[in-house]
């Protein structure tokens, strides 16, 4: 079965400096990979995705990720963080080799909190 | 650009009635998902449709239906609501069957007293 994991509730950072959220995954076979964004009352809105190709990808408001087959990661990262970026940022993972394929399973979500 | 449209976005309901939720897909998107966010929870999927056909189903209740019309809007169906329903109920959307990006609507907030 296929999972995500986000192993920090949250992430508290200065405005400026680089930001990190974590995210590891299992699924068997190849993975589909998305990091969404969820700001207070609204829906969840798509940043990046992994699916073939350069292991770096480029998203909306400067946050990339890096795809990390060995280690089974992708973790969001963004080289100067904004007070904006204040959310809760879900990793998803879809596993398009196995049955119920188009789902997202989602992680558990991380809260990021820039601080001024 | 056109996003997904979902309606009603607040509803309240008592115990052991009924909801329609709406859903309005990315105009030549033929592909929608739905998805269940409990309170502080990530979203658990519930059940796709890919050119009016359920092409998936997570962990829907029996008490709820969904289905998706010719003009590919969706509607999901809840009866006999009970309080552990209450949550924010998202529609998405994508091109194809197995399409990759899923683009997700703001949600209905359902509220059951």
């Amino acid at each position: 079965a296929q999972s995500v994991a986000q192993p920090e509730d949250q992430v508290n950072v200065a405005e400026g400096n680089p930001l990190t959220v974590k995210c590891t995954y299992s699924v068997s076979g190849n993975p589909y990979l998305f990091w969404y964004v969820q700001y207070p009352n609204r829906g969840l809105q798509f940043l990046l995705k992994y699916i073939t190709g350069d292991n770096l990808v480029k998203g909306s408001y400067g946050f990339e990720a890096e795809f990390n087959k060995s280690q089974t990661s992708f973790h969001l990262k963004k080289p100067s963080a904004l007070v904006s970026d204040s959310a809760l940022y879900f990793c998803a993972v879809r596993a398009p080799d196995q049955t119920g394929a188009n789902n997202l399973f989602f992680g558990t979500g991380t809260r990021l909190t820039v601080i001024p | 650009a056109a996003g997904v449209i979902q309606s009603p976005r607040h509803l309240i309901k008592e115990k052991r009635e009924t909801a329609t939720l709406k859903c309005y897909p990315i105009p030549r998107h033929d592909t929608v998902y739905w998805y269940q966010q409990g309170p502080g929870q990530d979203p658990q999927f519930l059940i796709s449709f890919y050119e009016k056909m359920q092409s998936d189903k997570g962990s829907i209740p029996d008490r709820f239906s969904a289905q998706q019309f010719s003009d590919y809007h969706s509607e999901l169906n809840m009866s006999s609501l009970e309080l552990g329903d209450s949550a924010l109920y998202f529609c998405a959307s994508s091109v194809g069957g197995g399409g990759e990006t899923q683009y997700f609507g703001p949600g209905t907030r359902l509220l059951v007293l």
